[in-house]
């Protein structure tokens, strides 16, 4: 099983919905997870960081957190075209000296 | 606050040949990681470093070294170059390892293209 795992899509939304994006990870120890944006030849931006189980709400995106299931997921509420990117999952492995590993993205394209 | 810096933002070299990256991180932020991203693989892990201390190495081969600062500043070398060593490098960094203080950002990247 790889450390972090995302699902690669590409995932295409209508604009206004809501777009879904999961994220598992193997370390149960992880304390850490992170979402990032990333468009075509830049680098990753950061989203929101998320430490607790439950969700995190930042204007338009909620990430969710349930460590029982080691997953992570981020919903972005009315999806514009601008939100078409790659988003990248990221863990902090705690047996790793909380090395921070990426899943391999999932690509979203919002359909106007 | 100034973002992280990344000198050169495009490099091309030949394969044998040997390349230094630079990166600057944001002030007060004294963890320093280092990335591979190419289309293939994504990005992959390289290194850590932390107060001048390497904490993390990933899966690469030796060619692959890096090194940290008393300022935090940070550069990575390769050497013998071969062609698969193209890519985006990509630097992050973070106030401290451990929870709360790793939230990681990246500079803008250094194109490496071996010819």
């Amino acid at each position: 099983q790889k450390e972090v795992e995302q699902n690669s899509g590409p995932l295409s939304v209508p604009e206004g919905a809501i777009a879904s994006l999961n994220c598992t990870y193997s370390d149960r120890g992880s304390q850490s997870f992170f979402w990032y944006r990333q468009y075509s030849g830049k680098s990753p931006e950061l989203i929101m960081s998320i430490y607790s189980n439950g969700d995190k709400e930042d204007g338009r995106f909620t990430a969710q957190l349930n460590k029982a299931s080691q997953y992570v997921s981020l919903l972005i509420r009315d999806s514009q075209p601008s939100d078409s990117a790659t988003y990248l999952c990221a863990v902090s492995l705690k047996t790793s000296y909380d090395k921070v590993i990426f899943g391999p993205g999932t690509s979203l394209s919002v359909i106007p | 606050k100034a973002g992280v810096t990344q000198t050169p933002r495009y490099l091309i070299k030949t394969r044998g040949q040997q390349v230094t990256l630079s990166c600057s991180p944001i002030s007060g932020h004294r963890s320093v990681s280092w990335y591979q991203q190419t289309p293939g693989q994504g990005l992959q892990f390289l290194f850590e470093y932390f107060s001048e201390t390497q904490r993390n190495k990933g899966n690469f081969p030796g060619r692959f070294s890096g090194r940290q600062f008393s300022n935090s500043r940070s550069e990575m070398n390769v050497s013998t170059l071969e062609l698969g060593d193209s890519a985006l490098y990509l630097c992050a960094s973070s106030q401290a390892p451990g929870q709360y203080t790793d939230t990681q950002y990246f500079g803008p990247g250094t194109r490496l293209t071996v010819l």
